[in-house]
């Protein structure tokens, strides 16, 4: 059973930092790897989706890796800004059937 | 482009009484189309998901029924709602399984 922990759970930083959200997931038999932005009572956005072909995907400040072998993946912020405060959510989809999520970090970045 | 539509954005039932949530994509077609619970401070968790007309996959027993009368659209029903049944419900849908997945914006159910 696939499972996807996601660390830290919360982090605070001061605007303009740049910063690292971490995903794990135990079974690398992974199609995809998608990263979301869930604002507070809202659905989820799309940030970027990596193929279990892919390396990395590049979206203005947002650049997410994925390492199969290891069963990680990493979202890097740059420049971070009080905009960005929301809460990251991984997603990783085997060939078909359903996807798993992580329980997400929620971010702050302070004035 | 596509877009995604789920109401109501907001409900409040009392226990016992049924309940209806719709989704609706626009601007494709055949899609996989996925409800999904989210309890506070969590992922979430998928309920039910479908890859056409009429086929419905349920991922966890509950108290909650899934429906697809057409191409395009996506019913979650109860016929009876418990408390532990509140929660904020996310539609999303995909163009295939292991695709890029979209979601609506959610309605947040509270079950009194």
């Amino acid at each position: 059973k696939q499972e996807v922990t996601q660390i830290p759970a919360a982090l605070s930083v001061p605007e303009g930092e740049n910063l690292v959200l971490n995903c794990s997931f135990t079974d690398s038999a992974i199609y995809n790897l998608q990263w979301f932005r869930q604002d507070p009572g809202k659905g989820l956005t799309s940030l970027l989706l990596i193929q279990s072909s892919q390396r990395e995907q590049t979206s203005g400040r947002l650049n997410a890796s994925l390492d199969k072998s290891s069963g990680r993946s990493t979202l890097y912020i740059a420049a971070s800004q009080p905009g960005d405060s929301a809460t990251y959510l991984c997603a990783v989809s085997p060939n078909a059937g359903k996807s798993t999520f992580g329980d997400g970090t929620t971010l702050t970045v302070k004035p | 482009s596509q877009t995604i539509h789920q109401w109501p954005a907001t409900l409040v039932q009392p226990v016992g009484s049924p309940l209806s949530l719709e989704c609706t994509v626009e601007g494709t077609s055949n899609p996989n189309l996925y409800w999904y619970r989210q309890a506070a401070g969590r992922g979430l968790q998928l309920l039910f998901y479908s890859v056409g007309i009429g086929q419905i996959s349920s991922e966890v027993p509950q108290n909650l029924s899934a429906s697809r009368p057409q191409d395009r659209q996506f019913i979650l029903s109860s016929k009876k709602l418990l408390l532990s049944d509140s929660g904020f419900y996310l539609c999303a849908w995909a163009r295939d399984s292991g695709t890029e997945a979209f979601f609506g914006q959610g309605t947040r159910l509270t079950v009194v």
